[in-house]
Protein backbone atom coordinates (compact mmCIF):
# COMPACT_ATOMS: atom_id res chain seq x y z
CA UNK A 1 0.00 0.00 0.00
CA UNK A 2 1.37 3.57 -0.94
CA UNK A 3 1.80 5.94 1.80
CA UNK A 4 0.83 9.66 1.37
CA UNK A 5 2.51 12.21 3.96
CA UNK A 6 0.78 15.73 4.45
CA UNK A 7 2.41 18.35 5.23
CA UNK A 8 1.97 20.98 7.44
CA UNK A 9 -0.61 19.72 9.31
CA UNK A 10 -2.24 22.94 9.52
CA UNK A 11 -1.17 26.17 7.33
CA UNK A 12 -2.71 29.66 9.46
CA UNK A 13 -2.79 32.37 6.54
CA UNK A 14 -5.01 35.29 5.64
CA UNK A 15 -7.05 36.25 3.07
CA UNK A 16 -5.09 36.60 -0.46
CA UNK A 17 -1.91 35.28 0.59
CA UNK A 18 -0.52 32.22 -1.33
CA UNK A 19 -0.96 28.60 0.04
CA UNK A 20 1.42 25.67 -0.83
CA UNK A 21 0.81 22.57 0.54
CA UNK A 22 2.92 19.38 0.01
CA UNK A 23 2.73 15.61 -0.44
CA UNK A 24 4.91 13.21 -0.24
CA UNK A 25 4.26 9.64 -1.20
CA UNK A 26 6.45 6.11 -0.16
CA UNK A 27 6.70 5.27 -3.30
CA UNK A 28 7.05 6.80 -6.90
CA UNK A 29 3.63 7.48 -8.47
CA UNK A 30 2.63 8.37 -12.40
CA UNK A 31 2.18 11.68 -11.91
CA UNK A 32 -0.98 11.04 -13.89
CA UNK A 33 -2.94 8.77 -10.82
CA UNK A 34 -2.15 12.07 -8.14
CA UNK A 35 -5.11 14.04 -7.00
CA UNK A 36 -6.13 16.41 -5.02
CA UNK A 37 -9.44 16.82 -3.21
CA UNK A 38 -11.04 19.91 -0.66
CA UNK A 39 -13.63 19.19 1.97
CA UNK A 40 -15.33 22.25 3.44
CA UNK A 41 -16.68 21.74 6.90
CA UNK A 42 -19.64 18.98 6.60
CA UNK A 43 -19.47 18.84 3.06
CA UNK A 44 -18.46 15.51 0.98
CA UNK A 45 -14.71 16.35 -0.65
CA UNK A 46 -14.94 18.06 -4.07
CA UNK A 47 -12.15 16.83 -6.51
CA UNK A 48 -10.11 20.39 -7.38
CA UNK A 49 -7.21 18.73 -9.97
CA UNK A 50 -6.05 15.21 -11.27
CA UNK A 51 -3.43 14.01 -12.78
CA UNK A 52 -1.86 16.10 -10.84
CA UNK A 53 -2.27 19.56 -12.61
CA UNK A 54 -5.19 19.10 -14.50
CA UNK A 55 -8.24 21.23 -12.99
CA UNK A 56 -11.99 19.57 -12.37
CA UNK A 57 -14.38 21.48 -13.98
CA UNK A 58 -15.46 24.57 -12.25
CA UNK A 59 -12.16 24.78 -10.48
CA UNK A 60 -10.91 28.16 -10.44
CA UNK A 61 -7.41 28.94 -11.62
CA UNK A 62 -5.85 30.24 -8.62
CA UNK A 63 -5.68 26.41 -7.87
CA UNK A 64 -2.87 24.86 -9.43
CA UNK A 65 -0.61 21.76 -9.13
CA UNK A 66 2.71 20.15 -9.64
CA UNK A 67 5.28 17.54 -9.29
CA UNK A 68 6.34 13.81 -9.74
CA UNK A 69 7.81 10.82 -8.47
CA UNK A 70 7.10 11.41 -5.03
CA UNK A 71 6.67 14.88 -4.26
CA UNK A 72 3.61 16.77 -5.13
CA UNK A 73 2.19 20.29 -4.33
CA UNK A 74 -0.87 22.34 -4.49
CA UNK A 75 -0.80 25.74 -4.58
CA UNK A 76 -3.58 28.38 -3.93
CA UNK A 77 -2.37 31.77 -5.36
CA UNK A 78 -4.25 34.01 -3.36
CA UNK A 79 -6.55 32.48 -0.45
CA UNK A 80 -10.22 33.51 -0.84
CA UNK A 81 -12.67 33.27 2.52
CA UNK A 82 -14.28 29.81 0.61
CA UNK A 83 -10.97 28.13 0.30
CA UNK A 84 -10.56 27.65 4.17
CA UNK A 85 -11.24 23.73 4.48
CA UNK A 86 -9.10 20.83 4.66
CA UNK A 87 -6.88 19.13 1.29
CA UNK A 88 -6.10 15.51 0.69
CA UNK A 89 -3.90 14.43 -1.76
CA UNK A 90 -5.15 10.94 -3.44
CA UNK A 91 -3.06 8.32 -5.39
CA UNK A 92 -5.47 6.17 -7.92
CA UNK A 93 -4.90 3.78 -10.72
CA UNK A 94 -2.66 1.69 -9.23
CA UNK A 95 -3.22 -1.88 -7.17
CA UNK A 96 -6.11 -1.30 -4.46
CA UNK A 97 -6.69 0.08 -1.87
CA UNK A 98 -6.25 3.81 -3.65
CA UNK A 99 -4.69 5.90 -0.79
CA UNK A 100 -5.28 9.52 0.77
CA UNK A 101 -3.20 11.71 2.67
CA UNK A 102 -3.76 12.71 6.17
CA UNK A 103 -4.75 16.35 5.24
CA UNK A 104 -3.79 19.46 5.36
CA UNK A 105 -6.29 21.90 7.11
CA UNK A 106 -5.83 25.64 5.69
CA UNK A 107 -7.06 28.10 8.43
CA UNK A 108 -7.77 31.66 8.48
CA UNK A 109 -4.53 33.45 10.48
CA UNK B 1 -29.10 17.44 -12.07
CA UNK B 2 -26.00 15.17 -11.37
CA UNK B 3 -26.18 13.79 -8.14
CA UNK B 4 -25.45 10.37 -5.93
CA UNK B 5 -27.74 9.90 -2.86
CA UNK B 6 -26.94 7.48 -0.56
CA UNK B 7 -29.35 5.41 1.92
CA UNK B 8 -29.33 2.32 4.33
CA UNK B 9 -27.30 3.91 7.09
CA UNK B 10 -27.82 2.92 10.43
CA UNK B 11 -27.20 2.28 14.39
CA UNK B 12 -26.47 -1.71 14.13
CA UNK B 13 -24.64 -3.83 16.69
CA UNK B 14 -21.40 -5.04 16.36
CA UNK B 15 -21.89 -8.37 14.28
CA UNK B 16 -25.17 -7.32 12.47
CA UNK B 17 -25.47 -6.88 8.59
CA UNK B 18 -26.98 -3.75 7.20
CA UNK B 19 -26.81 -3.00 2.98
CA UNK B 20 -25.96 0.78 1.47
CA UNK B 21 -27.43 1.44 -1.47
CA UNK B 22 -26.58 4.69 -3.74
CA UNK B 23 -28.89 5.89 -6.17
CA UNK B 24 -27.16 7.92 -9.47
CA UNK B 25 -28.71 10.55 -11.91
CA UNK B 26 -28.15 13.15 -14.31
CA UNK B 27 -25.51 11.04 -15.68
CA UNK B 28 -24.74 8.17 -17.76
CA UNK B 29 -24.20 5.97 -14.80
CA UNK B 30 -23.00 2.79 -16.83
CA UNK B 31 -20.44 4.01 -18.40
CA UNK B 32 -18.45 4.36 -14.82
CA UNK B 33 -16.23 2.60 -12.69
CA UNK B 34 -17.60 3.53 -8.99
CA UNK B 35 -16.64 3.29 -5.42
CA UNK B 36 -17.30 3.57 -1.75
CA UNK B 37 -15.27 5.89 0.38
CA UNK B 38 -15.23 5.83 4.02
CA UNK B 39 -14.89 8.66 6.77
CA UNK B 40 -14.43 8.46 10.61
CA UNK B 41 -16.19 11.88 11.19
CA UNK B 42 -13.31 14.54 11.89
CA UNK B 43 -10.73 11.81 10.53
CA UNK B 44 -9.46 11.04 6.97
CA UNK B 45 -10.44 9.45 3.82
CA UNK B 46 -9.82 5.30 2.79
CA UNK B 47 -11.15 3.53 -0.15
CA UNK B 48 -13.48 0.65 0.81
CA UNK B 49 -14.49 -0.98 -2.49
CA UNK B 50 -14.58 -0.07 -6.07
CA UNK B 51 -16.40 -1.66 -9.01
CA UNK B 52 -15.40 -1.33 -12.75
CA UNK B 53 -18.60 -0.06 -15.22
CA UNK B 54 -19.40 -3.61 -15.92
CA UNK B 55 -19.01 -5.54 -12.42
CA UNK B 56 -15.71 -7.25 -14.04
CA UNK B 57 -13.63 -6.21 -11.77
CA UNK B 58 -13.84 -4.91 -8.26
CA UNK B 59 -11.86 -4.52 -5.81
CA UNK B 60 -11.68 -4.38 -1.40
CA UNK B 61 -9.61 -2.72 1.06
CA UNK B 62 -7.28 -5.54 2.34
CA UNK B 63 -8.42 -4.58 6.01
CA UNK B 64 -12.08 -5.88 5.30
CA UNK B 65 -11.18 -8.98 5.80
CA UNK B 66 -13.98 -10.24 3.01
CA UNK B 67 -16.64 -8.96 5.40
CA UNK B 68 -17.87 -6.61 2.43
CA UNK B 69 -19.60 -7.20 -0.68
CA UNK B 70 -19.88 -4.50 -3.61
CA UNK B 71 -22.33 -4.95 -6.67
CA UNK B 72 -24.24 -2.50 -9.48
CA UNK B 73 -27.31 -2.47 -10.94
CA UNK B 74 -27.15 -0.60 -14.35
CA UNK B 75 -30.57 -0.68 -14.88
CA UNK B 76 -31.43 0.93 -11.95
CA UNK B 77 -28.48 3.29 -11.97
CA UNK B 78 -27.44 2.19 -8.39
CA UNK B 79 -24.16 0.87 -6.67
CA UNK B 80 -24.71 -1.08 -3.21
CA UNK B 81 -22.28 -1.93 -0.58
CA UNK B 82 -23.52 -4.63 1.29
CA UNK B 83 -21.57 -5.16 4.86
CA UNK B 84 -21.51 -8.12 6.86
CA UNK B 85 -20.34 -8.84 10.51
CA UNK B 86 -19.66 -5.09 11.32
CA UNK B 87 -17.79 -3.92 13.62
CA UNK B 88 -17.06 -0.75 15.75
CA UNK B 89 -13.85 0.13 13.80
CA UNK B 90 -16.66 0.27 11.07
CA UNK B 91 -18.18 3.30 11.91
CA UNK B 92 -18.22 5.72 9.79
CA UNK B 93 -19.76 7.95 7.16
CA UNK B 94 -19.68 6.26 3.71
CA UNK B 95 -19.16 7.95 0.65
CA UNK B 96 -20.87 6.30 -2.88
CA UNK B 97 -18.54 7.80 -5.48
CA UNK B 98 -17.76 8.22 -9.25
CA UNK B 99 -14.97 7.70 -10.68
CA UNK B 100 -13.72 9.91 -14.00
CA UNK B 101 -13.20 6.55 -16.12
CA UNK B 102 -14.51 2.97 -16.69
CA UNK B 103 -12.38 0.50 -15.03
CA UNK B 104 -10.54 2.07 -12.16
CA UNK B 105 -8.20 4.32 -13.60
CA UNK B 106 -9.58 8.00 -12.75
CA UNK B 107 -9.87 10.50 -9.55
CA UNK B 108 -13.30 11.30 -7.86
CA UNK B 109 -14.56 13.11 -9.61
CA UNK B 110 -18.77 13.40 -7.91
CA UNK B 111 -19.56 12.35 -4.09
CA UNK B 112 -22.27 12.10 -2.54
CA UNK B 113 -23.09 13.69 0.61
CA UNK B 114 -22.55 10.16 2.59
CA UNK B 115 -24.58 7.61 4.74
CA UNK B 116 -23.87 7.20 8.77
CA UNK B 117 -22.97 3.54 9.47
CA UNK B 118 -22.90 3.52 13.38
CA UNK B 119 -21.64 0.17 14.68
CA UNK B 120 -22.07 -0.11 18.63
CA UNK B 121 -23.89 -2.34 20.99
Amino acid sequence: EIVLTQSPGTLSLSPGERATLSCRTSQSVSSRRLAWYQQRPGQAPRLLLYGSSNRATGIPDRFSGSGSGTDFTLTISRLEPEDFAVYYCQQYGTSFPWTFGQGTKVEIK
Amino acid sequence: EVRLVESGGDLVQPGRSLKLSCAASGFTFGEYAMHWVRQVPGKGLECVSGISWNSNTIAYAGSLEGRFTVSRDNAKNSLYLQMNSLRPEDTALYFCVKERGSYFSGAFDLWGQGTMVTVSS
